[in-house]
């Protein structure tokens, strides 16, 4: 599995956008990246996969650069309730999830 | 479906009991995760199941635990006997083949006295 890296936390306000940027230098050609979400006392959730360019739902935005060394999540306009730990996780598709430490994201009124 | 369901939500145990953890995984998947999150070491994976079957079990911690998939719709993981570091917030996930989004279950937050 390829390595990720991302910072530990990160601090917002109400209404600005939030970018959160994950490193994965040793990603393999065939390697998805995908961003799971987890609220406090609650499991994770899956909010956005992509393999390469610019996929975006309701939840969010993923960024990923031609090389594809490393990711953007971004959130519009966050609020309170996006307040939340942010996981990257890079491998094949069908892959075992397994989760680092992840990106605390604290939004602040 | 109403996603993957464990039980109980809470437990508080006395060190030595034996403990079982319950998960019922959305119906129509085949792989089927279970999980341990604490502040010191994050989210580990313990084991996983695939169409029933224990496929990989390199992140139990000890013999003391245990897990179980009699079927496609329940698993069971077992600490006997259970001591206060294993107090921890358990989850169950479950997927579909070649689909990397897992779901996830509400935990059961075990606490070890």
């Amino acid at each position: 599995l390829a390595k990720t890296t991302q910072p530990i936390s990160m601090d917002s306000y109400e209404g600005q956008e939030v970018n959160i940027t994950c490193s994965h230098n040793n990603i393999a050609t065939n390697d998805y990246i995908t961003w799971y979400q987890q609220f406090p006392s609650q499991g994770p959730r899956f909010i956005i996969q992509g393999y390469k360019t610019k996929v975006t739902n309701e939840v969010a935005s993923l960024f990923i650069p031609a090389d594809r060394k490393s990711s953007t999540l971004s959130l519009p306009r966050v609020s309170l309730s996006d307040t939340a730990v942010y996981y990257c996780l890079v491998g094949l598709l069908g892959y075992i999830p397994t989760f680092g430490r992840g990106t605390s994201l604290i939004v602040h009124p | 479906d109403a996603g993957v369901i464990q039980s109980p939500r809470h437990e508080v145990t006395e060190m030595g009991q034996e403990v079982t953890l319950r998960c019922k995984p959305i119906s129509g998947h085949d792989y089927l995760f279970w999980y341990r999150q604490t502040m010191m070491r994050g989210l580990e994976l313990l084991i996983y199941f695939n169409n029933n079957v224990p496929i990989d079990d390199s992140g139990m911690p000890e013999d003391r635990f245990s897990a179980k998939m009699p079927n496609a719709s329940f698993s069971t993981l077992k600490i006997q006997p259970s001591e206060p570091r294993d107090s921890a917030v358990y989850f169950c996930a479950s997927s579909f083949t070649g689909r990397t989004e897992a779901f996830f279950g509400q935990g059961t937050r075990l606490t070890v006295v």
